[in-house]
């Protein structure tokens, strides 16, 4: 159990463009859902918190309409970066909890979306 | 504001040997403490702690949490190349549901 699958895995793209990122959770219901984006060699940084049906919670310095989130089900959390730019360039990792029986904070992590903006 | 720090920040050993990797906290409310293993991908779940003084083991690696000294320690004997990896801890507190990584601890295991 707990498997998160992410879409694409890497995705290179033009300046200007828009960017979705899928990431579901496969077998099982997902409370909250949560997006993180990574560095080279640093840790994970919180972008937003994301519940089902509700609007996502995005950390300070994470600019909301920029990076949007629609939380469409249970098992599905989108992430769109709208006109990207190369600052955007990063690893792009959502996690998932609310598996039957686990802890609330034990969070499953997705593979990962690489997003090279050109 | 929660904080998370590991230590050391970089570590090579060889093949066999054992390492310690430290990670102390300081969290409002704290819930529970996990490790992750981050290798080419995303983190893997190795261990969450809520309780001081209980060892969680699984296999070579085994881990425990201090909640008075507000640190966790995660062990690994007999090191394999196949441990070579980020480890990252990470800490519930605040905000429910949300997590504090600290930086990670990169380990290479030679052969």
């Amino acid at each position: 159990g707990a498997v998160v699958s992410q879409h694409p895995s890497w995705v290179i793209c033009k300046s200007g463009t828009s960017v979705k990122i899928e990431c579901r959770s496969l077998d099982f219901q997902a409370t909250t859902m949560f997006w993180y984006r990574q560095f080279p060699k640093q840790s994970l940084m919180l972008m937003a918190t994301s519940n089902e049906g509700s609007k996502a919670t995005y950390e300070q310095g994470v600019e909301k309409d920029k990076f949007l989130i629609n939380h469409a089900s249970l098992t599905l959390s989108t992430l769109t970066v709208t006109s990207a730019h190369p600052e955007d360039s990063s690893f792009y990792i959502c996690s998932a909890n609310g598996l039957a029986g686990a802890n609330t904070d034990t969070q499953y992590f997705g593979p990962g979306t690489r997003l090279t903006v050109l | 504001e929660d904080k998370v720090v590991q230590s050391p920040l970089s570590l090579v050993v060889h093949e066999g040997d054992t390492v310690t990797l430290n990670c102390s906290y300081e969290v409002t409310n704290f819930r529970s403490l996990l490790w992750y293993k981050q290798e080419k991908k995303a983190p893997t779940f190795l261990f969450m702690l809520t309780s001081s003084g209980i060892e969680k083991k699984s296999g070579r690696l085994s881990s425990i949490l201090d909640k008075k000294e507000l640190f966790s320690i995660l062990n690994i004997t007999a090191t394999q190349t196949g441990d070579s990896a980020v480890y990252l801890c990470a800490v519930g507190g605040t905000s429910y549901g949300k997590l504090t990584f600290g930086q990670g601890t990169i380990l290479t295991v030679h052969p």
